[in-house]
C-alpha cells in the first residue's frame, strides 16, 4: 500500500517569503503521479501542481514549484513570494495509474501567511 | 461547465437515520471517488466507482455504508442509521480516467446529532 507523509502539522510564513512544505511517500511502483491541492477555509480542493514520476524536471506554476527526488522519495512544495490568500490546508498526493487510480493524501500542512 | 456538484452542502441527520450524500461528476468524467475528511485530518478514500460499477471498495465501512453510481443520474453515498462518529466531510471527485488528477466537488458537511 502506498502512504503519504506531512511531517509539518502547521507552518507560517511572513507576505513575500518563501516557504517548503515538505512530503515524503513509499511505494514499490516506477510509474505514478504526484500532486499538491490546497484547501482553503471555503473548503474547496484545489489543485496547486502535478508531477509525473518519469519525468526528472520539477513540475512549477507561476509561486509554486517541487523538489522531486525520487530516490528518497521525496516530494516538496515551494511557495515563493507568498500571499496572504495562499493561507490553507495543503495536501501532498500520490496516485498510481493502474487499475482504479483512487489518489492517496497526506494528513495536510496547515500554512498561514503573515501580514 | 459546471464541474464536480455536490448537494446538500450541508446535512444534519439525528442517530439512526438515513444521510444520502450526492455528486454529479464533470461534463464527460465517468470517473468518481469518494473521500471523507475527518477534522483537521486529510482526505481518506472511501470508493472508487465507475457507470454502474463499483471498482474500488477498500476505503468503505463494512456496515451501513453503500454506494452507487448508476447509468443515468448522479453518484450516491447512502449511510444507514448515521452515529456521530459519521460526522465528516464528504467529498466526490471525479476524472476522465486519464492521469491528470482529479475535479473535486466541494464537499457536503454531514453532521450527526
Amino acid at each position: 500500500a502506498q502512504t503519504v507523509t506531512q511531517s509539518q502539522p502547521e507552518m507560517s510564513v511572513q507576505e513575500a517569503e518563501t516557504v517548503t512544505l515538505s512530503c515524503t511517500y513509499d511505494t514499490s511502483e516506477n510509474n505514478y503521479y504526484l500532486f499538491w491541492y490546497k484547501q482553503p477555509p471555503s473548503r474547496q480542493m484545489i489543485l496547486v501542481i502535478r508531477q509525473e514520476a518519469y519525468k526528472q524536471q520539477n513540475a512549477t506554476e507561476n509561486r509554486f514549484s517541487v523538489n522531486f527526488q525520487k530516490a528518497a522519495k521525496s516530494f516538496s512544495l515551494k511557495i515563493s513570494d507568498s500571499q496572504l490568500g495562499d493561507t490553507a490546508m495543503y495536501f501532498c498526493a500520490f496516485m498510481k495509474p493502474l487499475n482504479n487510480n483512487d489518489m492517496r493524501f497526506g494528513a495536510g500542512t496547515r500554512l498561514t501567511v503573515k501580514p | 461547465n459546471a464541474g464536480v456538484m455536490q448537494n446538500p452542502r450541508h446535512l444534519v441527520r439525528r442517530r439512526g437515520q438515513e444521510a444520502r450524500l450526492r455528486c454529479s461528476p464533470m461534463k464527460g468524467h465517468s470517473h468518481v471517488y469518494w473521500y471523507r475528511q475527518l477534522p483537521e485530518e486529510g482526505l481518506k478514500f472511501m470508493v472508487y466507482l465507475q457507470k454502474e460499477n463499483i471498482i474500488d471498495e477498500s476505503g468503505m465501512p463494512k456496515e451501513r455504508f453503500s454506494a452507487e453510481f448508476p447509468k443515468e443520474g448522479p453518484s450516491i453515498l447512502r449511510i444507514q442509521q448515521v452515529v456521530r462518529g459519521d460526522s465528516a466531510a464528504y467529498f466526490c471527485a471525479s476524472s476522465a480516467g486519464t492521469d491528470y488528477g482529479y475535479t473535486f466537488g466541494s464537499g457536503t458537511r454531514l453532521t450527526v446529532v
